[in-house]
């Protein structure tokens, strides 16, 4: 199915082991989000890559870094797990700015022990 | 003040009711305006969006967009137990900035 793809779906890591989050579309939409969801904290916007070669910071980027790899794909990396990074992390993309909305990817939820 | 608020619930309404969800923005220029149903444990999903003032109907879904109150609302009718979730209002601001997305709302439908 078209879509945005995510990998792994779940995720157990002891504090400061590192990993990657990855996520691939092929809707040859041009940008691409990383968002963390936390209950009562709704969807937080960690990074974005707006065309293929550019990211920018979110709102909440600290302890977290990305690579958009080609237009299709946009990796989510921890470099050392804390217990505070806990939470559900959705890749998204859009084309045109997002003028017409986002797509989700499934998810992905990560526990940090 | 954030830019995008929604009551954030619970709203429990009765199989066959009508459930109204609301949504205000701070950004005038504010271009498209989106709802997304998400279900427990599920990623969001784009069930509506509008671009211009009026109201857009697709099935049991309405949504009402009035630019000059600044608010978004949506309406489902004949509201069925499956309609169970959360329901995010999102707002694109316009000026190649992201969307914005309101805190969600929890709909309970009660058979």
């Amino acid at each position: 199915n078209a879509g945005v793809t995510q990998t792994p779906k779940f995720q157990v890591l002891k504090t400061g082991q590192s990993m990657t989050l990855q996520c691939a579309q092929d809707m040859n939409h041009n940008s691409m989000y990383w968002y963390r969801q936390d209950p009562g904290m709704g969807l937080r916007l960690i990074y974005y890559s707006a065309s293929e070669g550019t990211t920018d910071k979110g709102e909440v980027p600290n302890g977290y870094n990305v690579s958009r790899l080609n237009k299709r794909e946009f990796s989510l990396r921890l470099e050392s797990a804390a217990p505070s990074q806990t939470s559900v992390y959705f890749c998204a993309s859009s084309g045109n700015t997002g003028f017409y909305g986002y797509t989700f990817g499934s998810g992905t939820r990560l526990t940090v022990v | 003040q954030k830019e995008v608020e929604q009551n954030s619930g619970p709203l429990s309404v009765p199989e066959g009711a009508i459930a109204s969800l609301n949504c205000t923005y701070s950004d005038r220029g504010s271009q498209s305006f989106f709802w997304y149903r998400q279900y427990s444990g599920k990623s969001p999903e784009l069930i509506m969006s509008i671009y211009s003032n009026g109201d857009k109907e697709d099935g049991r879904f309405t949504a009402q967009l009035n630019k000059a109150s600044q608010y978004v609302s949506l309406l489902i009718r004949d509201s069925q137990p499956s309609d169970s979730a959360t329901y995010l209002c999102a707002v694109n601001p316009g000026s190649a900035r992201q969307l914005t997305f309101g805190s969600g709302t929890q709909l309970t439908v009660l058979p």
